[in-house]
């Protein structure tokens, strides 16, 4: 049961204009969400993360908004560079379930942004 | 200040062997996580420790897997009698508090190939 769902493997975009990458979720609970990018042979790095109390949050180039109703979420990066090719994973939290700070990942997908 | 320190990066074992992964979190860091991400899927969250204490390991596999985090030392998860389906690549994350607005640090990862 994937209940983080990022149903783009792959994204190809041109160097300086937007990339927009999606991501859906199914639990109701989650309350946190992430994202992460992560380069080939490298563990993942945490970008920029926003709270279900928060409809966007922004930070530098990378723009996070959230549609509760839809239970989607989306990642910005404006202007787009070459150097931001990676793999973008979305990642979800729930409240509650003891101590834990576990996520819930997506599949990924793939930007590559072409000079 | 050296990150989240993973070793082996790379591992080989045979079928029936045990396989053990270290991790070292970043100084100051005292819980740990551990991700496994099987090829073209997501992370997948394993086992959550704080110092000498297992938190939650609802994502561990019943059997063979085990993890520990002991009062010196790196934490280690350990996987004995590997089969083929262990092959994979094992993520290591440390924070220094459980505070879902962290984004937790990762390490590079152990690649664990089973022939």
């Amino acid at each position: 049961d994937q209940q983080v769902k990022q149903n783009s493997p792959s994204l190809s975009v041109q160097e300086g204009r937007i990339s927009i990458l999606n991501c859906d979720y199914t639990n109701s609970m989650f309350d946190y969400f992430l994202w992460y990018k992560k380069y080939p042979a490298e563990g993942p790095t945490f970008l920029i993360s926003i709270s279900s109390i928060k409809d966007k949050n922004e930070d530098g180039r990378f723009t996070v908004f959230l549609n509760k109703s839809a239970k989607h979420l989306s990642l910005h990066i404006v202007p787009s560079q070459p150097g931001d090719s990676a793999v973008y994973f979305c990642a979800a939290s729930a409240m509650g379930g003891g101590a834990t700070n576990k996520l819930i990942f997506g599949t990924g997908t793939l930007l590559a942004v072409q000079p | 200040n050296a990150g989240v320190m993973q070793n082996p990066r790379h591992l080989v074992r045979r079928r029936g062997q045990e396989a053990r992964l270290r991790c070292s979190p970043m100084k100051g860091h005292s819980h740990v996580y551990w991700y496994r991400q099987l090829p073209e899927e997501g992370l997948k969250f394993m086992v959550y420790l704080q110092k000498e204490n297992i938190i939650d390991e609802s994502g561990m596999p019943k059997e063979r897997f085990s993890a520990e985090f002991p009062k010196e030392g790196p934490s280690i998860l350990r996987i004995q009698q590997v089969v083929r389906g262990d092959s994979a690549a094992y993520f290591c994350a440390s924070s220094p508090r459980a505070d879902r607005s962290y984004g937790y640090t990762f390490g590079s990862g152990t690649r664990l190939t089973v022939v």
